[in-house]
């Protein structure tokens, strides 16, 4: 069973499209990270969610942290082609299972294509 | 700063071989992590590690092995190759407890073919 569950596994659109991608879980978490991965490069990270509700913008994109802790969306307006990438959301275990435990969980992420 | 640097980036093994692909960071981070990304399957944590001296075992750990002697350096061992094993493979380091305070670092990775 993935711990981690994104939507959609793939998605094309136009260049000054919006769109929104979720990561879902039955899980609650303490925090939830989005990265992004280019072709051929390893992942970035955009941003961290902690607070349930929470809501952070990185000039076109917006994070939203489940008011339940379980869930996040990454919305992009007017996306670019320089959005292109493997969008992932990513947790760490030890808000889940307590203790000492450093282990960094991933999606299996949403392959963005914006095309021009 | 470098930031997290590995080497080589492209290797192409035959079954049964080994090697050691290389991981260093400048940032004086204790943390440091390995992966593996396949197709369809994410990226996976393979062995980890929270300081010089202390590793531990992530999600797909068998085949591999790792050590930290230093702050700086983390190499993953295949001893015995396996196609199974043909993958992409991300170091990663930070400063504390990634996803909880602090941010992590990949490498560029290394894509590794075994025939």
């Amino acid at each position: 069973t993935q711990l981690l569950e994104q939507s959609p596994q793939f998605l094309s659109i136009q260049e000054g499209e919006n769109l929104t991608v979720y990561c879902n879980s039955s899980s609650v978490f303490s925090s939830l990270q989005w990265y992004r991965q280019e072709p051929g490069e390893g992942p970035v990270l955009l941003v961290t969610v902690v607070t349930g509700g929470e809501v952070k913008k990185l000039k076109r994109l917006t994070f939203q942290f489940g008011d339940a802790r379980k869930d996040s969306s990454l919305h992009i307006t007017a996306a670019q082609p320089g959005d292109t990438g493997l969008y992932l959301c990513a947790v760490n275990l030890r808000g889940k299972s307590g203790g000492s435990n450093y282990k960094l969980t991933f999606g299996k992420g949403t392959l963005l294509t914006v095309n021009p | 700063n470098a930031g997290v640097t590995q080497t080589p980036k492209f290797q192409v093994l035959k079954t049964g071989q080994s090697m050691t692909l290389q991981c260093a960071q400048d940032m004086n981070h204790e943390y440091m992590s390995w992966y593996r990304q396949d197709p369809g399957m994410g990226l996976r944590l393979i062995h980890y590690s929270v300081g010089a001296g202390i590793t531990d075992q992530g999600e797909v750990p068998n085949g591999y092995n790792v050590s930290r002697s230093t702050t700086e350096d983390f190499p993953l061992r295949l001893l015995s190759a396996a196609p199974s094993q043909t993958s992409v493979y991300f170091c990663a380091s930070s400063k504390g407890l990634a996803g909880v305070t602090d941010t992590q670092y990949f490498g560029p990775g290394t894509r590794l073919t075994v025939l």
